[in-house]
């Protein structure tokens, strides 16, 4: 069964380091996401992707954050100057079409210490 | 006001108990309604997707009302394997898929 996979499952970087967050949506599929979920809170959208250019944003997604497609397969999502409250669960989604169901990668835990 | 709203629960429930959740949302404009399930640090995972005319997969009934702004789900015949938290999913026009807080079950043998 196709599936998004994200690498590194789990990545620990210094405060005001560059952390770059993989991910290989599912490969007929045409939208891409970024969510993030701070533990124990709710799965909050950082931006979508479509046609190689950035679709929608949130107000989290900030100059910190960039979204890149470089090649056909992959999806990454920088952080270039990573704080304390970056720490969170990054999970990676894609969907076929703009109003179908979005399926989940299995997320990166990235720990800001 | 949030784009989607859940009551967080927790709900705590005897196997074999029904259990019913809901979900309202503000944008009479959304278009595509989704349950999704996710186990502790885990990643979401879709349980279904609502349709207007409601929809039934097994234990779990899912209905949408468009007039009220609301979505449910429903599980019969609670099983232990059941216990998750319960995102419920909203599109409207845009690209991003808005998710509720989460209800957290939890089946008690």
């Amino acid at each position: 069964e196709p599936e998004v996979t994200q690498t590194p499952s789990h990545q620990v970087t210094q405060m005001g380091q560059e952390v770059i967050l993989r991910c290989v949506p599912i490969s007929n599929h045409l939208y891409f996401y970024w969510y993030r979920q701070i533990l124990g809170q709710k799965v909050e959208f950082l931006v979508s992707f479509y046609n190689n250019e950035i679709s929608e944003k949130s107000e989290i997604f900030d100059d910190q954050f960039s979204v890149e497609r470089p090649d056909g397969s992959n999806f990454t999502l920088k952080i270039r100057s990573t704080k304390l409250e970056d720490s969170a669960m990054y999970f990676c989604a894609s969907s076929s079409q703009g109003a179908a169901e979005a399926f989940f990668g299995q997320g990166t835990r990235l720990t800001v210490v | 006001r949030k784009e989607v709203e859940q009551d967080p629960g927790p709900f705590n429930v005897p196997e074999g108990a029904t259990v019913a959740f809901n979900c309202t949302y503000s944008n009479s404009a959304s278009q595509s309604f989704f349950w999704y399930r996710q186990d502790c640090r885990k990643e979401p995972k879709l349980l279904m997707s609502v349709y207007s005319s409601g929809n039934e997969d097994g234990r779990f009934t899912a209905q949408l009302n468009r007039a009220s702004q609301y979505i449910s789900l429903l599980i019969r015949d609670s099983k232990l394997s059941d216990s998750a938290t319960y995102l419920c999913a909203v599109k409207a026009t845009g690209n991003q898929f808005y998710f509720g807080t989460g209800t957290s079950l939890t089946v008690i043998p």
